[in-house]
């Protein structure tokens, strides 16, 4: 089970988000992807293995951790970074598991 | 570039099968080396792998829902199936698929269909 926090993150353009996901057991091998969803669109991925960025994914973007807590940075906001955001882990599949979501507003 | 479209019925009646494609466009579903999935997200909820199956045509599909899902691929029409039998309403969702699976990351996404389960 991945438990992301917090629910709902309130911030700034400019300001630095941080964001959270908790597993409830260790990672295999760090296979810990992240997403963003804005809305009525499909998802995106930003972030896997942790901490590689995705083909044509700002450097704003960043991922953290191991074993059981990530964490995806967002160094500086900018004004279509506004949406939500999860986190899933490919390693221990099947089944492979999603977080509950973020969601990040101004 | 590859892409993927979802279509099929946006609505079905409880205790019918849920039949839906997924055409892939801009490389062949039976690349070696890739997984594609079918995954599914309740509106304003979160998200529910389905399951995925490799190009070598193994399949694996989420305990949860294995008794009732099948995943197949059509290597001619280039497109991935999904069948979910005796549906309910709470298989009410958009259903995505992706490439992805295994040990990979989900990083191409369909847009999406919609399908309620209603009578």
């Amino acid at each position: 089970v991945l438990t992301q926090s917090p629910g709902t993150l309130s911030l700034s353009p400019g300001e630095r988000a941080t964001l959270s996901c908790r597993a409830s057991q260790s990672v295999a091998s760090a296979y810990l992807a992240w997403y963003q969803q804005k809305p009525g669109q499909s998802l995106r991925l930003l972030i896997h293995s942790t901490s590689t960025r995705a083909t044509g994914v700002p450097d704003r973007f960043s991922g953290s951790g191991s074993g059981t807590d990530f964490t995806l940075t967002i160094s500086r906001l900018e004004p279509e970074d506004f949406a939500v955001y999860y986190c899933q882990q490919y390693g221990n599949s099947p089944p492979i598991t999603f977080g509950q979501g973020t969601r990040l507003e101004i | 570039q590859v892409q993927l479209q979802e279509s099929g019925p946006g609505l079905v009646k409880p205790s019918e099968t849920l039949s839906l494609n997924c055409s892939v466009s801009g490389r062949s579903i039976s690349s070696s080396g890739y997984y594609w999935s079918w995954i599914r997200q309740v509106p304003g909820k979160g998200l529910e792998w389905i399951g995925y199956m490799y190009y070598t045509g193994s399949s694996y599909y989420n305990p949860s829902l294995k008794s009732r899902v099948a995943i197949s691929v059509d290597t001619s029409q280039n497109h991935l199936s999904l069948t979910l039998n005796s549906v309910t309403a709470s298989d009410t969702a958009v259903y995505y698929c992706a490439r992805g699976g295994g040990l990979n990351p989900f990083d191409i996404w369909g847009q999406g269909t919609m399908v309620t389960v209603s009578s």
